[in-house]
């Protein structure tokens, strides 16, 4: 069982650049999320999607689109990196909170991206 | 609105002693609450949680948390600490499912663990 995936693991961007950070997971989860996380911040939310073909903007939405095109894939896009956006990206996917199932996240192991 | 605070950006202790780190919450109504711990260089993984009944909740590697209502934490303990317990721990929250309400978690900042042989 893969769990939540994230690929590339690492990439080094020129200032300019677009790239894309694809999330795959295979629990069958219907909540998804793009975290960052860079020292000192902690863990900070850029989108999140609630349901396949959904998605809304976190704490740090700019610079970044994302797509849930397909339940288990959750795509974030930098159209134009730049150094500002030089950081270890996590994706995370939960079950919707009902009944037995309360929420808890479940991270893929990070992908790290630097922006010259 | 709902947030977290974890008020120590590191904890130092001695292998084999009780080991304490610190998480505060608000949130409107009943709290979900989590902790988190992160390996170097891997992603986040669930510690345990504290959703209803019992205030003290044990988790993955001997570790427990203890819901305290009154002062609004929500404190990651271990009795005894191991070199391998070394790591950053997170701690989140979020509100009791409510019709039409929102189920994203907010995590604190991190606290870096270390513990010393």
């Amino acid at each position: 069982n893969a769990g939540v995936t994230q690929t590339p693991k690492f990439r080094v961007l020129k200032t300019g650049q677009s790239m894309t950070l694809l999330c795959a997971q295979d629990m069958n989860h219907e909540y998804m999320y793009w975290y960052r996380q860079d020292p000192g911040m902690g863990l900070r939310l850029i989108h999140y999607s609630v349901g396949e073909g959904t998605t809304a903007k976190g704490e740090v939405p700019d610079g970044y689109n994302v797509s849930r095109l397909k339940k288990q894939n959750f795509l974030l896009g930098l159209e134009s990196a730049a150094p500002s956006q030089t950081s270890v990206y996590f994706c995370a996917s939960s079950p919707e909170p009902a009944g037995a199932n309360t929420g808890e996240l479940f991270f893929g192991e990070g992908s790290r991206l630097t922006v010259l | 609105a709902q947030s977290v605070a974890q008020p120590e950006d590191q904890v130092n202790v001695a292998e084999g002693n009780p080991l304490t780190v610190k998480c505060t919450y608000s949130v409107s109504g009943n709290p979900y609450l989590f902790w988190y711990v992160q390996y170097p260089n891997r992603g986040l993984q669930f510690l345990l949680k504290y959703i209803t009944g019992d205030n003290l909740v044990k988790g993955s590697y001997g570790f427990e948390a203890e819901f305290n209502k009154s002062q609004t934490s929500f404190h990651l303990k271990k009795p005894s600490a191991l070199v391998s317990d070394s790591a950053l721990y997170f701690c989140a929250v979020r509100h009791y499912p409510r019709p039409g309400g929102s189920y994203i978690p907010t995590f604190g900042r991190g606290t870096s663990l270390i513990v010393h042989p």
